[in-house]
């Protein structure tokens, strides 16, 4: 059984750029989460995606917006870059988009934004 | 609005048992998340509780309280290797996870 991937591990931007990091679900998983996590901090919830639909929202401006492919893997894009955006940005997948299910994180991506 | 709290730093002794406490106050719950998290890593899942009373699994346990808004994490036997973050976490309602700030757990010889 594969586990959840994110590609790439670390990535360097500078601000105003636009940034895209991809997830691999684990198998037979077909809901992908993303998490926004600082230095120091829990990991914070951007959204959601069901079967290619977005399925929740957190408190992030629209310049954070994803999409979910058919095989079920991920992309989160930020577009505009800010210094307050270098954090681990996590993706978690889960079996379904059912309340309490337990999600599974991948090893996430390190951004840092000059 | 919505709240966890938890220590913010715990050390305890190899061999010991520690007790690590979550409390909440969110809009949903649809369960209570315990994850272990080492330093540059991502989070492992440790323990779900949805009911009250007490989980076990091998060396590590977990308790729920609803009507207290109350949760704890037990470790017996510490290890070396249990030397991490543990971060509480609640099912909201949205179908996401609320994170509190995490207790960065030190084991000593």
């Amino acid at each position: 059984e594969t586990g959840v991937t994110q590609s790439p591990t670390h990535l360097i931007k500078t601000r105003g750029q636009q940034v895209t990091l991809r997830c691999s679900s684990q198998s037979g998983h077909n809901t992908v989460s993303w998490y926004q996590q600082a230095l120091g901090q829990g990991p914070q919830f951007i959204f959601q995606y069901y079967r290619e639909e977005e399925n929740g929202r957190g408190n992030f401006p629209p310049r954070f917006s994803g999409l979910q492919f058919p095989n079920y893997s991920s992309e989160l894009n930020v577009n505009a870059l800010e210094l307050d955006d270098s954090a681990l940005y996590l993706c978690a997948s889960s079996l379904s988009g059912g309340n309490g299910d337990t999600q599974y994180f991948g090893p996430g991506t390190r951004l840092t934004v000059l | 609005g919505q709240n966890i709290d938890q220590p913010t730093e715990m050390t305890a002794t190899e061999g010991a048992i520690v007790q690590i406490n979550c409390t909440y106050q969110t809009s949903g719950f649809n369960g209570l998340f315990w994850y272990q998290q080492h330093a540059g890593e991502a989070p492992t899942f440790l323990s779900y509780n949805v009911l009250d009373g007490l989980e076990e699994k091998g060396r590590f346990s977990s308790f729920l309280s609803r009507s207290k808004g109350y949760s704890y994490l037990l470790l017996k036997e510490l290890q070396m290797k249990d030397s991490a973050s543990y971060l509480c976490a609640v099912g909201t309602g949205a179908n996401n996870l609320f994170f509190g700030t995490g207790t960065r757990l030190t084991v000593i010889p």
